[in-house]
């Protein structure tokens, strides 16, 4: 299974964008990546999905480079109410139901 | 349309005993998972059951097992506890499991054993 490599915090303002990289050397060709967002007790939120080249939806776009090595995962004009834990995964295409997750990137948004 | 629900929210228990925790997943979904988090090992993958057949399993000890009913929901059931089972228990809906599916998390239950 590819291991994820993602920063262990960051930190940004309101209204800035974050963009939160995650390195995965060892993609394998039918694997795909994945982000969730996670409130303190509360359980994970899924972001966003993709395969290749850019995915966008309301919230976040996520971006993969041709390599498919690495990822980004960019949060618009952030808010306080985005300070979060945020998980970059590698689903791999016979995993059924499970999602393996690393230790996260904490964000936390201020003022 | 209703999220995941879980019960109970929360437990207290003593090493020994046994628990049962309780996952209804979202209308139509038919694939449940559990996952435990901890501030030590962070999220891990337990189990995942479909149409009543556990399909995958993670690396934990017989001591944490499992079932899903023909209404798709869902209980684990964690025998002997021990105090490195405290953790929050999430479990987690979706479709039918296929990678593609987005997995809706419960709020979780928050068990302590003493």
């Amino acid at each position: 299974l590819a291991k994820t490599t993602q920063p262990i915090s960051m930190d940004s303002y309101e209204g800035q964008e974050v963009n939160i990289t995650c390195s995965h050397n060892n993609i394998a060709t039918n694997d795909y990546i994945t982000w969730y967002q996670q409130f303190p007790s509360q359980g994970p939120r899924f972001i966003i999905q993709g395969y290749k080249t850019k995915v966008t939806n309301e919230v976040a776009s996520l971006f993969i480079p041709a390599d498919r090595k690495s990822s980004t995962l960019s949060l618009p004009r952030v808010s306080l109410s985005d300070t979060a834990v945020y998980y970059c995964l590698v689903v791999r295409s016979d995993s059924w139901g499970k999602l393996q997750f690393g230790a996260g990137t904490q964000v936390v948004v201020t003022p | 349309k209703a999220g995941v629900t879980q019960t109970p929210r929360y437990l207290i228990k003593t090493r020994g005993q046994q628990v049962t925790l309780s996952c209804s997943p979202i209308s139509g979904h038919r694939s449940v998972s559990w996952y435990q988090q901890t501030p030590g090992q962070g999220l891990q993958f337990l189990f995942e059951y479909f149409s009543e057949t556990q399909r995958n399993k993670g690396n934990f000890p017989g001591r944490f097992s499992g079932r899903q009913f023909s209404n798709s929901r869902s209980e684990m059931n964690v025998s002997t506890l021990e105090l490195g089972d405290s953790a929050l228990y999430l479990c987690a809906s979706s479709l039918v499991g296929d990678p593609t599916d987005t997995q809706y998390f419960g709020p979780g239950t928050r068990l302590t054993v003493l």
